[in-house]
């Protein structure tokens, strides 16, 4: 038990363009999905708590204009990179809880802006 | 200073040794002590996760935590070159949002 989804698991778009990417819990409802971010070589960067049907809680420093996450259900949260650049390229990774500690984590997704 | 400091190696190990990994952490509200193992270009793996001082195995694996000194550690006996990866630790608490070590990438030599 315990898988989350993540969908596309790469991604190459335009400048300029916007990319959206699922995360979906596929055996357990979700009471929360984090949005993570990761660098070549570095940890995870927590970028926003996500919350059924409630606005998303952003990080300092992370756009919550050009981030937008939608939690329209217990089972899923979307991630929309609004506007890419190259410098939003990286690998972004979803995670979701059950009402336990554990955090179980999505594949992540490749983003490349061109 | 970050909330979780791990030296990020890499570790270099021969098959059958043992890996020793730490992180040593600051905010004594920290409940929640987790060890992730993450291939290149995938999502990270729990492993383990622990809430009490102390030792706790599984299989290969122990993960020891002391909270007093604020230093968690992951021991993986009988190495083998299919656990070469990087292992993260990662600590909440009960809040869910977790703050992440460096990451140690640890390679297991056949």
């Amino acid at each position: 038990g315990a898988v989350v989804s993540q969908h596309p698991s790469r991604v190459i778009c335009k400048s300029g363009t916007s990319v959206k990417i699922e995360c979906r819990s596929l055996d357990f409802q979700a009471t929360t999905m984090f949005w993570y971010r990761q660098f070549p070589k570095q940890s995870l960067m927590l970028m926003a708590t996500s919350n059924e049907g409630s606005k998303a809680t952003y990080e300092q420093g992370v756009e919550k204009d050009k981030f937008l996450i939608n939690h329209a259900s217990l089972t899923l949260s979307t991630l929309t990179v609004t506007s890419a650049h190259p410098e939003d390229s990286s690998f972004y990774i979803c995670s979701a809880n059950r009402g336990e500690p554990e955090a179980f984590f999505g594949q992540g997704t490749r983003l490349t802006v061109v | 200073q970050k909330e979780v400091e791990q030296d990020p190696g890499p570790l270099s190990v021969p098959e059958g040794a043992i890996v020793s990994l730490n992180c040593t952490y600051s905010n004594s509200a920290f409940q929640y002590f987790m060890w992730y193992r993450q291939y290149s270009r995938k999502g990270p793996e729990l492993l383990m996760y622990t809430y009490s001082s102390g030792n706790k195995e599984d299989g290969r694996f122990t993960a020891q935590v002391d909270k007093s000194s604020k230093y968690i550690s992951l021991f993986i006996r009988d190495s083998q070159p299919s656990d070469s990866a990087t292992y993260l630790c990662a600590i909440h608490s009960n809040d869910y949002k977790l703050s992440f070590g460096a990451g140690t990438t640890v390679t297991v030599r056949a």
